[in-house]
């Protein structure tokens, strides 16, 4: 069981806007950045936003982060095949003084 | 470039041991804390460990508090992983990952992973 909560699907069409949510507590999104990866099973996940809504270079800004209270959200617009991928929110969590990830949320292009 | 690079993995039975390794280039090892993800099969992302650049604080996931210890030789740019007693949850895809601070801590963030070992802990 994650400590931050996401749907465990997304899916869309090729030029579609989707959002994937990222559940948390006043522990760890609430009073922490929030931050997003995308990973292919086997490879090295790679940070698509970092601090909440910022991206790092080289991320195409068809990635946006976004967050509110004790959720956070990242959409993805002019969806494109090579997106298909799972994605994981992470935050600092105090209680636990560690990281917490989401259980991911794998996003499939129709 | 950065890179990580673990190593280390393999098949063990419960309750034996085993020691992962990170080898890291491309940027000042000693300048950042570094961190252990795991993935278990058909599972999320969780994080394991996570040590300063001095060794001076380190932390663990409750999971593996008590049998896993974290370290890193700055010198050889390298960071480790022991792990004892391991169980059969413990089977995952182990990553290395560095952080943006000094610290383990909220102000960083993991942005460079490597692609992973892998751990399988079966009789």
């Amino acid at each position: 069981q994650s400590v931050l909560t996401q749907p465990p699907s997304a899916s869309g069409t090729p030029g579609q806007r989707v959002s994937i949510s990222c559940s948390g507590s006043s522990s760890n999104v609430g009073s922490n950045y929030v931050y997003w990866y995308q990973h292919l099973p086997g490879t090295a996940p790679k940070l698509l936003i970092y601090r909440n809504n910022q991206r790092p270079s080289g991320v195409p800004d068809r990635f946006s982060g976004s967050k509110s209270g004790t959720s956070a959200s990242l959409a993805i617009s002019g969806l494109r095949s090579e997106d298909e991928a799972d994605y994981y929110c992470a935050a600092w969590d105090d209680s636990l003084s560690g990281r917490v990830f989401g259980g991911g949320t794998k996003l499939t292009v129709l | 470039e950065v890179q990580l690079v673990e190593s280390g993995g393999g098949l063990v039975r419960p309750g034996r041991s085993l020691r992962l390794s990170c080898a890291a280039s491309g940027f000042t090892f000693d300048d950042y804390a570094m961190h252990w993800v795991r993935q278990a099969p058909g599972k999320g992302l969780e994080w394991v460990s996570g040590i300063s650049w001095n060794s001076g604080s380190i932390g663990y996931a409750d999971s593996v508090k008590g049998r896993f210890t974290i370290s890193r030789d700055n010198a050889k740019n390298s960071l480790y992983l022991q792990m004892n007693s391991l169980r059969a949850e413990d089977t995952a895809l182990y990553y290395c990952a560095k952080d943006t601070g000094d610290y383990y801590d909220s102000n960083g963030y993991n942005d460079y992973w490597g692609q992973g070992t892998l751990v399988t802990v079966s009789s």
